[in-house]
């Protein structure tokens, strides 16, 4: 049971260019999650999804796109890549809200140059 | 505004010592209150939860932590520190209207020494 799967690792963007972050579970979780870790800050919600077919934003998704084909995968795009983008990004996922915890994938560090 | 405060950056004990992480947070009703721990390079693991009934919540690894409605804190103990402890831990609160939004903490570093 992998769980929460994301690729890839560690990435180097120039400014301007841009990429897809990939996430997978394979739990048949309904909810799924991108959150970007800064030092100090704690988890943001970048965007979120509730099934496929739907997403909707969380409280930083400016310069970045996502969507949600299958109840699995939940890819998360960076058009444009800036200097203020430079994080590590994870992918969650849980069963519903409520009481429900999240469950995480390894995270994606990205540098933009 | 809805919040979470994590007033210690880092926290340090000997190993064999209790511990304790502590978290208050401002948000309104009743929330849903959980405890992550993230080790280096590695995703947030899922530690413990609130949800309602006993205010002393038992989780992985030993740790427990204890609700205080009217303190509105959540502090993470746990009673005989190991070094291997030693990593970032975040609390969370989720409203429990139904929702899925949650707000993390800033974190903070345990450090135990051997």
């Amino acid at each position: 049971n992998a769980g929460v799967t994301q690729t890839p690792k560690f990435r180097i963007l120039k400014i301007g260019q841009s990429m897809t972050l990939q996430c997978a579970q394979d739990m048949n979780h309904n909810y799924m999650y991108w959150y970007r870790q800064d030092p100090g800050m704690g988890l943001k919600l970048i965007y979120y999804s509730v099934g496929a077919g739907i997403t909707d934003k969380g409280e930083v998704p400016n310069g970045y796109n996502v969507s949600r084909s299958t109840t699995e995968d939940f890819p998360l795009r960076l058009e444009l890549a800036a200097p203020s983008q430079t994080s590590v990004y994870f992918c969650a996922s849980s069963p519903q809200g409520g009481g429900t915890e999240a469950f995480f994938g390894q995270g994606t560090r990205l540098t933009v140059v | 505004a809805q919040s979470v405060a994590q007033p210690e950056d880092q926290v340090n004990v000997a190993e064999g010592n209790p511990l304790t992480v502590k978290c208050t947070y401002s948000v309104s009703g009743n929330p849903y209150l959980f405890w992550y721990v993230q080790y280096p390079n590695r995703g947030l693991q899922f530690l413990l939860k609130y949800i309602t009934g006993d205010n002393l919540v038992k989780g992985s690894y030993g740790f427990e932590a204890e609700f205080n409605k009217s303190q509105t804190s959540f502090h993470l103990k746990k009673p005989s520190a190991l070094v291997s402890d030693s990593a970032l831990y975040f609390c969370a609160v989720r409203l429990n209207t139904g929702g899925f939004k949650t707000i993390f903490g800033a974190g903070t570093r345990l450090f135990v020494k051997a």
